[in-house]
């Protein structure tokens, strides 16, 4: 059973800072690696994803995934308050299945 | 665009009692839907997945005797939360993908209040 842990649990930052989220993997099993962003009161919706060791890039956002170390990060350039959020990275782990972690509360202070 | 409806948006009902929620996507053939628990305490728990040509698969902890899925077709599925107590309390989240590997689609959530 794949097992998802996230850290921090909660991040308070100033705008502009630079936000590191990270996120752990129990086994190799999952094939695509997900960031996913809900806003308060809204539902999920997802960020960014990858398939393979890397980086990628999008704006302000860049995750990295090394499968050999199961680590798979989020990092946030420039951090803005509609960047507040709850952050949940989740990974498939046979095609359909999709396990989340417990998310990261993210607080960026004007 | 690929949008997943659910309603109730909220639901309170008894303690013991059960209740119904609905999952309809539109733009897109669901031809996986999730049903998720979110709970302060636990945050982002599965309950089961429901695969087309395939029995609907629950996690540990999750029952079909307690929460039967229906998902009847590339659209809809409906999910009951049979004999209801506090334990069962939270925002229950319906996510559909159009294919293996492919960005999940959420509703806003059916948040269940228990009585």
């Amino acid at each position: 059973q794949q097992n998802v842990q996230q850290s921090p649990e909660s991040l308070i930052v100033p705008e502009g800072a630079r936000t590191s989220l990270n996120c752990t993997f129990s086994d190799s099993a999952s094939q695509y690696f997900w960031w996913y962003r809900q806003h308060s009161g809204k539902a999920p919706k997802a960020l960014m994803s990858i398939f393979s060791n890397g980086e990628k890039e999008e704006g302000r956002f860049t995750i990295h995934l090394n499968k050999a170390s199961l680590h798979f990060s989020l990092h946030i350039r420039d951090s803005q308050p509609s960047d507040s959020a709850l952050y949940l990275c989740a990974g498939d782990t046979n095609a359909y299945k999709v396990i989340f972690g417990k998310g990261t509360h993210l607080h960026v202070l004007p | 665009g690929a949008l997943v409806y659910q309603y109730p948006r909220r639901t309170i009902c008894k303690s013991g009692t059960s209740m119904r929620m609905e999952c309809q996507a539109v733009g897109f053939q669901a031809t996986s839907v999730a049903w998720y628990r979110q709970s302060p305490q636990k945050t982002f728990e599965l309950i089961a997945l429901s695969t087309v040509n395939s029995a609907i698969k629950y996690e540990q902890n999750f029952t079909q005797e307690k929460f039967p899925i229906s998902h009847p077709n590339l659209s809809f599925s409906s999910m009951t939360v049979l004999n209801a107590y506090l334990e069962d309390r939270g925002l229950y989240l319906c996510g559909a993908r159009p294919g293996a590997g492919a960005e999940q689609f959420f509703g806003p959530g059916t948040r269940l209040t228990v009585l």
